[in-house]
């Protein structure tokens, strides 16, 4: 069984300052880890992915990521946080393959103060 | 060009009733899935699809049917809709060669049963 937690319902940072949304999973095989990002009103978009290789993975909009296994979390970054940043945040886990099923945690709402 | 599309946006109606949503993409994906959003914004997935083929079945009410006429299509009646069923659907697609199990998302039915 996999699962992810997000830790913080609801991140507050400034404009221009760093943004950390924290991710943790659990899983008995190798996870695929992904960030998805959902506007309001609108679909969720994909920021980015690790599957295999550089466990630091760079995303669309200025975010990275970084995989590490040791403490099994996979933490969303970006250095400077926009205005457009503000939306809610979600990570996810599968454990590829033929398995397809993407288990989400309950999110991370991010809002961005000028 | 939307990538994967969903009809209805919206959908009001009275407990009791049948209602359909239909979604349908056309990047050329095998697998197609739904995901039912609560109102505290949490994912899970219902159901997935793979060429045509029942893959996922999550603990879903018999009430709720999907229903695959082609690939490009993954359509979910839902029988004497309760109101508990209220939420915000999204449909979502992937291919099982290239990037497996990165999903694309519709932008979503938000369903309300009164």
């Amino acid at each position: 069984a996999q699962s992810v937690t997000q830790l913080g319902s609801h991140v507050s940072v400034s404009e221009g300052a760093l943004v950390l949304l924290r991710c943790n999973y659990s899983s008995s095989v190798p996870p695929y880890l992904f960030w998805y990002v959902q506007y309001p009103n609108q679909g969720l978009q994909l920021l980015l992915k690790y599957t295999t290789g550089a466990t630091l993975v760079k995303g669309i909009n200025g975010f990275e990521a970084e995989f590490k296994k040791s403490e099994t979390s996979f933490h969303l970054t970006k250095p400077s946080a926009h205005m457009s940043d503000a939306a809610e945040y979600f990570c996810a886990v599968s454990s590829g393959g033929s398995n397809y099923k993407l288990t989400f945690g309950k999110g991370t709402l991010l809002t961005v103060n000028p | 060009d939307t990538a994967v599309s969903q009809t209805p946006k919206y959908l009001v109606t009275q407990m009791g009733n049948d209602k359909s949503i239909k979604c349908e993409q056309n990047l050329g994906h095998d697998t197609m899935y739904w995901y039912k959003q609560d109102s505290k914004k949490f994912l899970k997935i219902m159901f997935s699809y793979n060429n045509k083929e029942l893959i996922i079945n999550e603990t879903v009410p018999n009430r709720f049917s999907p229903k695959s006429p082609d690939k490009a299509h993954l359509n979910l009646h839902i029988n004497s809709l309760e109101l508990g069923d209220s939420a915000v659907y999204f449909c979502a697609s992937s291919s099982t060669s290239g990037r497996l199990n990165e999903q694309f998302f519709g932008p979503g039915t938000r369903l309300t049963v009164l």
